[in-house]
């Protein structure tokens, strides 16, 4: 079956530590994206990458890194200079210009 | 700056009866519309989109209408059900930048027996 997997589903971190969450997609899609999702505020861009070593920051990159060494995986790092970690991360993909991009089920990054 | 708004967090609705969501846009370059429904803990799933040339589309109970002139567009879902309740994200995708999608902060739909 073709699709995006996000690892782990919970996460729990302590403050100061960085922490990397994994987004694979099997569905030969060039363009990657990871989006934050906090109450009231929808999907906010982190990162996105079109194409295997390169990516661009989204509308809220600080305090965050990425990698595009593989098509299949981009993963995130969520690093100690991210102020507000705590929340849901949605990793998406797509295929060249089509129109809709596709979620993984997310991960749910709670820092304490 | 959010360009994308969907200024009803939540709309409850009784089972049977037209769900009518609202988003407002201020890009006029956007040149995509999409909706997509989420459920709690769960990635979002597309629904429905629209291209900017067009005003209406349609699929099954879902009906997506764009009036380019006022920056809006909107979802209907007809008829109504329970398997419907979720948050609804509006998305609108730029066309000069690869079409990254902006999304709204969503709206909360409840359908009541």
């Amino acid at each position: 079956d073709g699709g995006i997997t996000q690892s782990p589903k919970y996460l729990f971190r302590k403050e100061g530590q960085n922490v990397t969450l994994s987004c694979e997609q099997n569905l030969n899609h060039d363009a990657m994206y990871w989006y934050r999702q906090d109450p009231g505020q929808g999907l906010r861009l982190i990162y996105y990458s079109q194409i295997v070593n390169d990516f661009q920051k989204g509308d809220i990159a600080e305090g965050y890194s990425v990698s595009r060494e593989k098509k299949e995986s981009f993963p995130l790092t969520v690093t100690s200079a991210q102020k507000n970690p705590t929340a849901f991360y949605l990793c998406a993909s797509r295929l060249d210009r089509a129109t809709e991009a596709f979620f993984g089920q997310g991960t749910r990054l709670t820092v304490v | 700056d959010q360009q994308v708004k969907q200024n009803s967090p939540s709309l409850s609705v009784q089972e049977g009866r037209i769900s009518i969501l609202n988003c407002d846009y201020t890009n006029s370059m956007f040149d995509y519309f999409l909706w997509y429904k989420k459920y709690p803990a769960e990635g979002p799933t597309f629904l429905i989109s629209i291209s900017s040339i067009k005003d209406k589309n349609e699929d099954g109970r879902f009906t997506v209408f764009l009036n380019k002139s006022a920056k809006h567009l909107s979802l209907h879902i007809v008829p109504s059900q329970p398997g419907d309740s979720a948050v609804y994200f509006c998305a609108a995708r730029g066309a000069g930048s690869w079409g990254k999608l902006q999304f709204g902060a969503g709206t909360q739909v409840v359908v009541t027996p």
